[in-house]
């Protein structure tokens, strides 16, 4: 069965730090993929997403995620957090077309230290 | 400027009652979704219709109940037989999965 994984709950870094979010999917074929964020009370934004092509993806706010089939990964980067940052931040995959739904991993909550 | 626009933000439900979530967009996409979200759950899918008249149950679709009749349409309503109503409801649409879901703000339901 289709899965995504996003191994830390809650992650902590203070401003102007780097940061990493990490993201693993279970799928059969070759999985669209996506970066979603979300501020507190409000619905998600997408921040990116990963059809085919370059594995490296440009997304807003100054993030990019890097799809490594072989790892099964999408991790999220920024290289340097900003406090407006603190949010929860959600990855998802699919496999596209009319019929295909969306799975979402379970987040994870940023917070950012001054 | 196209959106989704999700009404009332805030709900208060007694015990028994139904209440009904509105979604709304004017993206002109086919597909919409309802998902419910709790602390710690992430998001987890109750309906979601493809095209109008047309709708499937998601992972939670027990105590729950949508209609798409227009396009640009698709209320949730939460039952009385829902037992755990009181949480975060988001609606989305898509043109297709492959593009995305554009979220609304979301309408957090309590029980009281």
């Amino acid at each position: 069965a289709q899965s995504v994984t996003q191994p830390d709950i809650h992650i902590t870094v203070s401003e102007g730090a780097s940061l990493e979010l990490r993201c693993n999917y279970s799928y059969g074929a070759t999985p669209y993929l996506f970066w979603y964020v979300q501020s507190p009370g409000q619905g998600l934004q997408l921040l990116l997403k990963y059809f085919s092509g370059d594995t490296l993806v440009q997304g807003i706010k100054g993030f990019e995620a890097e799809f490594k089939r072989s790892q099964s990964s999408f991790n999220l980067r920024k290289p340097s957090v900003h406090w407006s940052d603190a949010a929860e931040y959600f990855c998802a995959v699919g496999h596209g077309g009319s019929q295909g739904n969306l799975i979402f991993g379970k987040g994870t909550k940023l917070s950012v230290k001054p | 400027d196209g959106g989704i626009t999700q009404s009332p933000k805030y709900l208060f439900r007694k015990e028994g009652q139904n209440v009904t979530l509105s979604c709304e967009q004017n993206l002109n996409h086919d597909a919409m979704y309802w998902y419910r979200q709790d602390p710690g759950q992430g998001l987890r899918l109750i309906y979601y219709s493809q095209i109008v008249n047309d709708f499937q149950k998601g992972d939670i679709a027990e105590g729950y109940s949508v209609s798409r009749e227009k396009k640009e349409s698709f209320p949730l309503t939460v039952t009385s037989a829902q037992k755990n109503p009181t949480a975060f409801y988001l609606c989305a649409s898509s043109r297709t999965a492959d593009y995305g879901y554009t979220f609304g703000s979301g309408t957090r339901l309590t029980v009281v």
